[in-house]
């Protein structure tokens, strides 16, 4: 069965660090760009990062500098480094496969949540 | 970025009816569109790619059209299972979604 499953998250003060993992199953992780997208309780998605094949990274200006995506093709894990964190970054954080033939984030984890809060 | 902005934000129906959400592209996206459907505590899940592309698995019932800045999502005609909240991306550039379209039970 194909499947992403997000962890790491929790509660976090603002300011401080927090790292989610995605660990895959069922495909072929090191073919697909992988992606980060979150989502605010109530309120719409935001993707927040993406890496190729080939471990070129990019970012919305809204987590550029803060954020680190990364890959681990061996352990089929998916990373994501997140510093300085704010309220605002408060959300639930959904891992994704980007199907490049498609366009479209064909397969989701199940997402963690993160709270950003003193 | 691309701005996507969707209508109607809400919308109510019975089972039965059919119904068409609207996605419009602040400029031409080609037809690099995405739909997708979003049920409560759960994650999206994809449903049509490519603007007119319906992903293996999503029933016929759901259909996509346009090209360019303007795009449809139509349900030929509702069941129960379909009430959720539908979000529609772009993947030509930079990824943007639109603000979602919740579809209500009438």
């Amino acid at each position: 069965e194909v499947q992403l499953v997000e962890s790491g998250g929790g509660l976090v003060q603002p300011g401080g660090s927090l790292r989610l993992s995605c660990a895959a199953s069922g495909f072929t992780f090191s073919s697909y760009d992988m992606h980060w997208v979150r989502q605010a309780t109530g309120k719409g998605l935001e993707w927040v990062s993406a890496i190729g094949t080939a471990g070129d990274t990019y970012y919305p200006g809204s987590v550029k500098g803060r954020f680190t995506i990364s890959r681990e093709n061996a352990k089929n894990s998916l990373y994501l480094q997140m510093n300085s964190l704010r309220a605002g970054d408060t959300a639930v954080y959904y891992c994704a496969r980007y199907a490049g033939s498609e366009g479209a984030f064909d397969i989701w984890g199940q997402g963690t949540m993160v709270t950003v809060s003193s | 970025d691309i701005q996507m902005t969707q209508s109607p934000s809400s919308l109510s129906a019975s089972v039965g009816d059919r119904v068409t959400i609207t996605c419009r592209a602040s400029q031409s996206i080609s037809s690099y569109l995405n739909w997708y459907q979003q049920k409560p505590g759960k994650a999206p899940k994809l449903l049509i790619y490519a603007a007119s592309s319906l992903q293996s698995g999503v029933p016929s019932r759901f259909s996509g059209s346009g090209s360019g800045t303007d795009f449809t999502l139509t349900i030929s005609s509702l069941q129960p299972e379909d009430f959720a909240t539908y979000y529609c991306q772009q993947s030509y550039s930079t990824i943007t979604f639109g603000q979602g379209t919740r579809l209500e039970i009438k």
